[in-house]
């Protein structure tokens, strides 16, 4: 069965860091993986997808690499700010989206 | 241009009662996905749903629960029975496209938190 793995222990940097979180999955291979944003309380909000033949996609502070090798995907926020404490969460996508638990990523000023 | 409407937004019900959750997708779309989370808890898939089509159910429990997309109106799902392990918070998400088709990111509403008591 398809297992996705994000770390679960929160990841805290000082602000203006840069701030990676990793994804890990097995047992398939998804044609696309969607990075999530979610807020206490909140819905995600979809942030980036990446192809199986991209190695990168960066939106503004965003940057995601797609590892197809290693099943692995990297999230990065360049120069992090407190506004970007959230959980992340990854979704490689197979016959439904399926997500990881999340990395809770804490910013400190 | 609203984006996914759910509600209620929080739903109390007593053991045994019946819970109805809805959930309006964005304008356009009309691939229906429900998910239930748990504190600490990643977002389980339960269903699918394209107008009036169960595409997969895989998530769902095969009693008490159940889900539909009509024609005309929101999406629903239903827990009949309720017991206190339905407590969870439910999110409901919609796309343009079936997975697998295209960019088909989620937008997702901002959930239905049933407490069972």
């Amino acid at each position: 069965s398809q297992k996705i793995e994000q770390n679960s222990e929160a990841l805290n940097i000082q602000e203006g860091k840069t701030a990676t979180l990793t994804c890990n999955y097995t047992n398939y291979s998804p044609a696309y993986l969607q990075w999530y944003r979610q807020d206490p309380g909140r819905g995600p909000v979809f942030l980036l997808l990446i192809r199986e033949n991209e190695k990168e996609k960066r939106k503004e502070r965003l940057k995601v690499t797609f590892d197809t090798t290693l099943k692995q995907s990297l999230f990065h926020i360049t120069a992090s700010q407190p506004a970007d404490s959230a959980t992340y969460l990854c979704a490689p996508e197979y016959s439904t989206l399926t997500f990881g638990k999340g990395t809770m990523l804490l910013v400190s000023p | 241009n609203a984006g996914v409407m759910q509600n209620p937004r929080h739903l109390v019900r007593r053991r045994g009662q019946e819970a109805r959750l809805r959930c309006s997708p964005m304008k356009g779309h009309s691939h229906v996905y429900w998910y239930r989370q748990l504190p600490e808890e990643g977002l389980k898939f339960m269903v699918y749903l394209q107008k009036e089509n169960i595409i997969d159910e895989s998530g769902m429990p095969k009693e008490r629960f159940s889900a539909e997309f009509p024609k005309e109106g929101p999406s629903i799902l239903r827990i009949q029975q309720v017991v206190r392990g339905d407590s969870a918070a439910y999110f409901c998400a919609s796309s343009a496209y079936r997975p697998g088709q295209g960019n088909s990111p989620l937008h997702f509403g901002n959930g239905t938190r049933l407490t069972v008591t």
